[in-house]
């Protein structure tokens, strides 16, 4: 069963406008964690954002914020003011804990953020 | 400031043969992440290291493929008759223990695997 649904292949946003990037889970677990991030065409993952099952506020990072609906199972990205080096695929994926002390993630199959001029 | 590094970036190779990637990571880190990425795909999860022990493998972890961290330091992964359907990128991350809760992976540039 997929665990981490990102539904949007592909987005285009305007330059200097904001966009939401969807992301559903899905876990019987009380703790865990949901993180973004950022793959360029040079193939590196670049950490985004965090926000922890507990947390009770939204995450945010200078440009990015989570908005955290936990009833829903949803970790939405916004990206605020977009710039042209946006343009990437995004990520959203879960930490589990293995039960061995592995705390692996589990990634959803992205979505191609496009930034226009 | 020295990241999470992978060699060699890429990797041709032919059917039949066997290949292997390094990884280092940040040197602080314990944990050692290996996952495979396939075209239009989300990473998946191969095998985890803490310091020198293998303590997880994925279903996906075939008996073609090995993992070692010998000295809990650097890792190599080794993937032995390569098959066309190994044609992947591979990622390599790290972390270091129960980092305030965020246990966040620090990724590698990948190895990028092409089987001809």
């Amino acid at each position: 069963a997929q665990k981490i649904t990102q539904t949007q292949p592909g987005m285009f946003v305007q330059e200097k406008e904001a966009v939401t990037l969807d992301c559903t889970y899905d876990t019987s677990d009380q703790s865990y964690g949901l993180f973004w991030y950022k793959q360029p065409s040079s193939g590196e993952m670049i950490f985004l954002i965090y926000q922890g099952s507990y947390d009770e506020q939204n995450a945010t990072e200078g440009r990015y914020s989570l908005n955290f609906q936990k009833a829903r199972k949803s970790a939405n990205l916004v990206i605020s003011a977009s710039q042209l080096g946006d343009s990437a695929m995004y990520f959203c994926a879960m930490r589990e804990y293995s039960g061995a002390g592995s705390y692996q993630l589990t990634f959803g199959k992205g979505t191609k953020l496009s930034v226009i001029p | 400031d020295t990241g999470v590094s992978q060699n060699p970036r890429h990797k041709i190779t032919k059917r039949g043969q066997n290949v292997t990637f390094r990884c280092d990571p940040i040197s602080e880190h314990n944990r050692l992440y290996w996952y495979r990425q396939t075209l239009g795909q989300g990473p998946e999860f191969l095998t985890y290291f803490q310091n020198e022990a293998q303590l997880e493998k994925s279903r996906l972890l075939s008996d073609r493929f090995s993992a070692e961290r010998p000295k809990g330091s650097f890792s190599t992964l080794e993937i032995q008759r390569t098959e066309q359907g190994d044609s992947a990128m591979y990622l390599c991350a790290s972390s270091l223990p129960n980092t305030g809760g965020y246990h966040e992976q620090y990724f590698g540039p990948g190895t990028r695997l092409t089987v001809t």
